[in-house]
This record gives structure tokens, sequence and C-alpha cells, in this order.
């Protein structure tokens, strides 16, 4: 089955601890992203990446870093500096061919912060 | 800073009626429109998209209409089913952004019996 994983579904995080968010994919997409979703707020962009060992800045990045060593992996790592992680994280990716914008979006990772 | 509107913030419609949800744009660089659909706890799933070369594209009971001079587009669901109910967020992306996506804030339907 080709499509996008997520792990975990349920993320429970104590102040000050890092935590990080695993998003795959075997769907051979060069492009990744990551999105946070907050009720009335839609989905805001935090990092993307367009080819492997690359990756740029989205909206809202500050507290947040990722990596992008192997094609199908874009782990994102909440860090103790994200004043209010407490959210649903989307990955997403999508295809580099020309004409081809859909983005596929994983079923979502629930951060809770206690 | 490129912004999509969209709106109504919660819509409800009779089994059998007629939804319909807009969006409005400023940047006129944007080239895609896609409509996805969200269900709770899910991620979303597209469910139309279109290009500003045509100005409607239909797909079964979803329409999108597109006005490129008055920079909207509006999604229409043609006789509304209790399974439509769901979050509808429109989209818009440049071919210079790399297919990076600026979504509208979402309309959640939701579709009585």
């Amino acid at each position: 089955d080709g499509g996008i994983t997520q792990s975990p579904k349920y993320l429970f995080r104590k102040e000050g601890q890092n935590v990080t968010l695993s998003c795959e994919q075997n769907l051979n997409h060069d492009a990744m992203y990551w999105y946070r979703q907050d009720p009335g707020q839609g989905l805001r962009l935090i990092y993307y990446s367009q080819i492997v060992n690359d990756f740029q800045k989205g909206d809202i990045a500050e507290g947040y870093s990722v990596s992008r060593e192997k094609k199908e992996s874009f782990p994102l790592t909440v860090t103790s500096a994200q004043k209010n992680p407490t959210a649903f994280y989307l990955c997403a990716s999508s295809s580099s061919v020309a004409g081809l914008n859909e983005q596929f979006f994983g079923p979502g990772t629930r951060l809770t912060v206690l | 800073q490129q912004q999509v509107k969209q709106s109504p913030q919660s819509l409800i419609v009779q089994k059998g009626g007629i939804s319909i949800i807009n969006c409005a744009y400023e940047n006129t660089a944007f080239d895609y429109f896609p409509w996805y659909q969200q269900f709770p706890g899910k991620g979303p799933a597209l469910l139309i998209a279109i290009r500003p070369d045509v100005s409607e594209k239909k797909e079964g009971r979803f329409t999108i209409s597109f006005n490129k001079s008055a920079k909207q587009f509006s999604l229409h669901i043609m006789d509304s089913q209790p399974g439509d109910s769901a979050t509808y967020f429109c989209a818009a992306s440049t071919k210079s952004s790399g297919d990076k996506l600026t979504f509208g804030t979402g309309t959640r339907l939701a579709v009585r019996p």
C-alpha cells in the first residue's frame, strides 16, 4: 500500500522536553512538508523539503527543527523552545513532476503538552 | 503576505441541499487552486482542483467555480449528503513557490438528515 505514515498517533510531552514526530512515505515523492493545525486557523506550514539534505522554513518554524537524510523520511522535532506546542501535526508529500501539485497527507499526530 | 480568505467558518445544510463555500485570494501569481476534505482525526485529502485557464470544473456532485477577475473561487456540493459532513479547506499555490500551498482557515460543514 502506497502512502504516508505518521507515528505515533497520540503523543504526550512534559514541558521542557523535546519530542520527535515521525513521517515516512513510500510514494517516491521528492517534496515533503510539515503542517500544524489548530482549531479555526487552518493548516500552517512549519518546514518543507524539496530534495534530500535540503529544507526551508515555512511560516511558523520557530521552536521546530527537521532533517531530510533519506528521501522517504522527514522527521519533525518539537523543541522546548516552542511556546505552545499542543496541536495536530500533519505531514504531507508531493511529486516534483511538473503539473502534479497534489499534496498527499498522512493521518496526523496529536501532540499534547502536560 | 500571501493569503487565502475562506468563508463561512461553519455551514449547516439540509440533506439534498446545495453547500457553497467561498475563497478569495490576493496574489495574482497563484495558478493552482485545490480543495481538500478532512474528516475528524484524519489528514486532509484532495477533493477537486482547478487551474485559472478554466472557469469551472465538475467532478460528480462537486464543482469549483473560478472567477479570475474577482480573484475568487468557490466549491459547490450538489445534493449534499450526511457523509459530506467534514471540514473543507481551499488552498492556492504558484509555480515559483515550489508547490507550497497556502491554505484557507477551513469551513466546517454539517449536513442534517
